[in-house]
């Protein structure tokens, strides 16, 4: 596939349940995303991280919570959600650096908040 | 910061038939434009690019042209075939920085 994988696929969960979401790139690069995606905002940037630093974060909640341990791995912690944070979470990574910002994405994991 | 409109957000063409997606861009730092297809079920694939130091570029049945006085740039799909219908984005970014995305526009190709 694109060379980023992201777990579970499909996730349902109560308001007050804590879950997590996980993407691991195989690509060696070193800048990961977290994008949402609705009917109302088909590509939204969450939060994007470059050499395992935050360097962006668009006023997203904080019950939306990264973590990038490594430049392979992304994890989007979720935590006391609400059923409008609905929606399909993308994660991508791209070379920062390279002259070529080409974002790879995964698949995504569809999220539904019950 | 930078604004990416696209149009149409919904677009049916018959089989064989030409597509035309047309996106504007409000940064004239901006200098990469790249458009992504999402199929269902799967995340977007970039599947043709261009910069800025170029107006026009093809791959087999796909070309993008961009016009930077104006600010906007488009995708075109030849020949179109029932594989191409999909969700198109198009976006705009400067180097390395993120790119802005384009709200989408949703291709059906009718038999």
């Amino acid at each position: 596939e694109t060379g980023v994988t992201q777990t579970p696929r499909h996730l349902v969960m109560g308001m007050t349940n804590k879950k997590s979401l996980k993407c691991e790139q195989h690509l060696g690069h070193n800048a990961m995303y977290w994008y949402k995606q609705s009917a109302k905002k088909p590509l939204e940037l969450m939060f994007v991280y470059s050499l395992e630093e935050r360097v962006e974060n668009n006023s997203v909640p904080s019950r939306f919570s990264p973590e990038c341990p490594n430049s392979s791995h992304l994890f989007l912690h979720l935590h006391t959600l609400q059923p409008e944070d609905s929606a399909l979470y993308l994660c991508a990574s791209s070379q920062d650096g390279s002259g070529s910002p080409e974002a790879f994405f995964g698949q995504g994991t569809r999220l539904t908040v019950v | 910061g930078e604004n990416v409109e696209q149009h149409p957000s919904t677009l049916s063409v018959q089989e064989g038939d030409s597509a035309v997606i047309k996106c504007t861009y409000s940064d004239s730092a901006s200098n990469y434009f790249p458009w992504y297809k999402q199929e269902l079920g799967k995340g977007p694939q970039l599947i043709i690019d261009i910069r800025s130091n170029v107006g026009e570029k093809k791959d087999q049945r796909i070309a993008v042209t961009l016009n930077k006085t104006a600010k906007h740039f488009s995708l075109h799909i030849t020949e179109t075939q029932p594989e191409d219908s999909a969700v198109y984005f198009c976006a705009a970014g400067y180097r390395d920085d993120k790119i802005i995305f384009g709200k989408g526009t949703r291709l059906h190709i009718l038999p």
